[in-house]
């Protein structure tokens, strides 16, 4: 089936790790990004990429970091640099990476801090 | 700079009964609205859309309607069933120079059974 698969479901950190979040999808799409949700909260651009190699700060980058070196892969490392990284992260994708065109998530990754 | 605004944050209807809920965008250059609904530890699910060019959707008990010149949209749930309680987020976006859509807080819709 087509979609967008985020691993590992949940993730936990110790203090001062780096962890990396794996994002893949099958749709063809173009365009990727990373969203943070925090408990109760809306949704926050971390980071996104409209084509392979290129890739652009969302309104949070602070303390992550991405790669697009392929198009069906987008991975997110959240750093050590990130001093409050517990939330949900969502991994999203969409054709063409034009506004105005749909965008599909994935089924989301927990991290929590221990 | 940008926003929307969504509202009522939490909304509690009894079964059968109408939802209805707003959101209001800020950038007169939007031109996409999509809505999504997100049950507890899931990502979004799109459940309808609607482009500028158009004043209403509708896709069985669910609807759109959108009011440029007020730059606000809402989504109508008709005959509310328990599935449906989950958090729904609208959206905007703008049809150049930015690849980035404003969300709405989310509004936690529970439906009374």
């Amino acid at each position: 089936d087509g979609g967008i698969t985020q691993s590992p479901k949940y993730l936990f950190r110790k203090e001062g790790q780096n962890v990396t979040l794996s994002c893949e999808q099958n749709l063809n799409h173009d365009a990727m990004y990373w969203y943070r949700q925090d408990p109760g909260q809306g949704l926050r651009l971390i980071y996104y990429s409209q084509i392979v190699n290129d890739f652009q700060k969302g309104d949070i980058a602070e303390g992550y970091s991405v790669s697009r070196e392929k198009k069906e892969s987008f991975p997110l490392t959240v750093t050590s640099a990130q001093k409050n990284p517990t939330a949900f992260y969502l991994c999203a994708s969409s054709k063409q990476g034009l506004s105005g065109n749909t965008i599909y998530f994935g089924e989301g990754s927990w991290l929590t801090v221990v | 700079g940008e926003n929307v605004e969504q509202h009522p944050s939490t909304l509690s209807v009894q079964e059968g009964d109408s939802a209805v809920i707003k959101c209001t965008y800020s950038d007169s250059a939007s031109n996409y609205f999509p809505w999504y609904k997100q049950e507890l530890g899931k990502g979004p699910q799109l459940i309808i859309d609607i482009r500028s060019n158009v004043g209403e959707k509708k896709d069985q008990r669910i609807a759109v309607t959108l009011n440029k010149t007020a730059k606000h949209f809402s989504l109508h749930i008709t005959e509310t069933q328990p599935e449906d309680s989950a958090v729904y987020f609208c959206a905007a976006s703008r049809p150049s120079g930015t690849y980035k859509y404003i969300f709405g807080t989310g509004t936690r819709l529970k439906v009374l059974a």
